[in-house]
């Protein structure tokens, strides 16, 4: 199957700081990235759509100023979490899809705590 | 409002006994429904998917048998295992927002040896 990965896979922050996690398609061009947030024992929960070269669509109820998305290459998208809170403590996973797939593909994760 | 509804929560079962996961929708508009498995601290992974054109699929030990009039669909893990003690979502699209997944609950499998 295809590989999604993520980086950082942990990070630890103070509160008020921002916080930059990348995705990568390795083995194919992910025309469409998704980013989710899983709070523990809970499902997972769309944040946002993002495509190459154009601006991420948000879910009701997800601030888009506090959840910049980047899909700036076929390959790369990134997430920055701003002036972060502890509320925003959470498990944070990509995906994509693309090359031609209809299976979409997920990334292994990032772990957020905000002190 | 969760669109896609999964039962049980959680579920235990022996080693070598049949797990089964159900998930029920409302929307008519869906047309493809993946099934994830994800362990503790990773990222969930494709187990098997089905579109409502077909009533069941199986690869290895993996089944879903899909219901198109109800509306439901199921995960049927045969000969449980150990190592499938694990937290399995089901999921749904639709053609218009390819990719947009719309995920159950979840359901926390334990398999004991």
């Amino acid at each position: 199957g295809a590989v999604v990965s993520q980086h950082p896979s942990r990070v630890i922050c103070k509160s008020g700081t921002s916080v930059k996690i990348e995705c990568r398609s390795l083995d194919f061009q992910a025309t469409t990235m998704f980013w989710y947030r899983q709070f523990p024992k809970q499902s997972l929960m769309l944040m946002a759509t993002s495509n190459e070269g154009s601006k991420a669509t948000y879910e009701q109820g997800v601030e888009k100023d506090k959840f910049l998305i980047n899909h700036a290459s076929l390959t790369l998208s990134t997430l920055t979490v701003t002036s972060a809170h502890p509320e925003d403590s959470s498990f944070y996973i990509c995906s994509a899809i693309g090359g031609g797939r209809e299976t979409q593909y997920f990334g292994p994760g990032t772990r957020l705590l905000v002190l | 409002q969760q669109q896609v509804k999964q039962s049980p929560q959680s579920l235990i079962v022996q080693k070598g006994g049949i797990s089964i996961i159900n998930c029920a929708y409302e929307n008519t508009a869906f047309d493809y429904f993946p099934w994830y498995q994800q362990f503790p601290g990773k990222g969930p992974a494709l187990l098997i998917a089905i579109r409502p054109d077909v009533s069941e699929k199986k690869e290895g030990r993996f089944t879903i048998s899909f219901n198109k009039s109800a509306k439901q669909f199921s995960l049927h893990i045969m000969d449980s295992q150990p190592g499938d003690s694990a937290t399995y979502f089901c999921a749904a699209s639709m053609a218009d927002s390819w990719g947009k997944l719309q995920f159950g609950a979840g359901t926390q499998v334990v398999v004991t040896p």
